[in-house]
């Protein structure tokens, strides 16, 4: 079971377009929405991340939006770039209790064609 | 500050043999956590500790595979009697205490276990 969907799985933009990464869940316990970004041969390092207190969040080019009432979250990366390629994974954590473990989605491969 | 340090980088073992995989939190961190990673996959999530203390081991298999974080020294997740399926990337992450990055993992580079 897929607590965490993602999508697409692969994803083809040109440079200077806009990518755009969906994640949908279903725990409404979750409070804790990251994106991590993962380069081939390299761990994955947090990109931006956001609290369901808010419906956006910007810094530089990414900015996540999230659907409170839709449980839906999504990356996007403004004026995509060649270096962007890599693969995208959302997260999310449950609040409650103590175990602060993140439920991951499947991951995006982007490729930004130049 | 090094961040977190995973060693091996790289090991290769025969079938039935033992891998030892290593992982040292950054400083300050008491949080770890390893993943799996297989080509063209997500991470799986696979163990979460606190020093002397496992706190969520729901993703280990429950044969072959235990996890260790000790008062000292770093964490170390072992395989025992390997097999063929178990040639994935391992990484290892690691989080504070509390505080405003008390939700970040910080990830090592992975150790890449190939069995033969």
């Amino acid at each position: 079971q897929q607590q965490v969907k993602q999508s697409p799985q692969s994803l083809i933009v040109q440079k200077g377009g806009i990518s755009i990464i969906n994640c949908a869940y279903e725990n409404t316990a979750f409070d804790y929405f990251p994106w991590y970004q993962q380069f081939p041969g390299k761990g994955p390092a947090l990109l931006i991340a956001i609290r369901p207190d808010v419906s956006e969040k910007k810094e530089g080019r990414f900015t996540i939006s999230f659907n409170k009432s839709a449980k839906q979250f999504s990356l996007h990366i403004m004026d995509s770039q060649p270096g962007d390629s890599a693969t995208y994974f959302c997260a999310a954590r449950n609040g409650a209790g103590n175990n602060r473990k993140l439920i991951w989605g499947l991951g995006t491969s982007l490729a930004v064609n130049p | 500050n090094a961040g977190v340090m995973q060693n091996p980088r790289h090991l290769v073992r025969r079938r039935g043999q033992e891998a030892r995989l290593r992982c040292s939190p950054m400083k300050g961190h008491s949080h770890v956590y390893w993943y799996r990673q297989l080509p063209e996959e997500g991470l799986k999530f696979m163990v979460y500790l606190q020093k002397e203390n496992i706190i969520d081991e729901s993703g280990m298999p429950k044969e072959r595979f235990s996890a260790e974080f000790p008062k000292e020294g770093p964490s170390i997740l072992r395989i025992q009697q390997v097999v063929r399926g178990d040639s994935a990337a391992y990484f290892c992450a690691s989080s504070p205490v509390g505080g405003s990055g008390a939700n970040v993992l910080t990830f090592g580079a992975g150790s890449r276990l190939t069995v033969l």
